[in-house]
């Protein structure tokens, strides 16, 4: 048990659905993050907030659009997206963000297929 | 531009040693992490090194040469539960972690 939730666990969508990730941490960090992950490749971190507030957006294509209403929930919201975002998604939390030494923890991922 | 290499795939036998190597070059360093992760399942820390040296954990033991830039996991009396993948991944100087693609170890009996 990480602490960290995701649902859902899998989710086939069409190029023109919209729908939305949900990730939960109960383990009272401050930072959260989402991360695409796609097979045989590294981990490719898509945003990081920090008490609440995006600090890091790391190029990613406006059709994924994040929310943090508050320190222990985030969202990933999807819309009008490409075979080639098909992927794992995960969400990691860790007590800070900006700072060594403190590592993440991982949910369990939201297997992400688009057709 | 940043980048971490580690083997893609690893063949160890039941109850021997192991060890996975990782080299990276990041702008600035703020530690090195080792992740594991089963098939299916999300990734859970190992261990975390930011001084040069070996830090041991149980059977699990990591190392870190700053100087060059290299770091390798130990896994000691490999049991079957250990089939998985290893990521290694670097902070640099902005607090950001770079992956590796990871290492899939396969254990055999």
């Amino acid at each position: 048990e990480t602490g960290v939730t995701q649902t859902p666990r899998h989710l086939v969508m069409g190029m023109t659905n919209k729908k939305s990730l949900k990730c939960e941490q109960h383990l009272g960090h401050n930072a959260m993050y989402w991360y695409k992950q796609s097979a045989k490749k590294p981990l490719e971190l898509m945003f990081v907030y920090s008490l609440e507030e995006r600090v890091e957006n790391n190029s990613v294509p406006s059709r994924f659009s994040p929310e943090c209403p508050n320190s222990s929930h985030l969202f990933l919201h999807l819309h009008t997206l490409q075979p080639e975002d098909s992927a794992l998604y995960l969400c990691a939390s860790s007590q800070k963000a900006g700072s060594g030494g403190y590592e993440q923890y991982f949910g369990p991922g939201t297997r992400l297929t688009v057709t | 531009g940043q980048n971490i290499d580690q083997p893609t795939e690893m063949t160890a036998t039941e109850g021997a040693i192991v060890q996975i190597n990782c080299t990276y070059q990041t702008s600035g360093f703020n530690g090195l992490f080792w992740y594991q992760q089963h098939a299916g399942e999300a990734p859970t820390f190992l261990s975390y090194n930011v001084l040069d040296g070996l830090e041991e954990k149980g059977r699990f033991s990591s190392f870190l040469s700053r100087s060059k830039g290299y770091s390798y996991l130990l896994l000691k009396e490999l049991q079957m539960k250990d089939s998985a993948s290893y990521l290694c991944a670097a902070m640099d100087s902005n607090y950001q972690l770079i992956w590796g693609a990871g290492t899939k170890l396969i254990i055999k009996p």
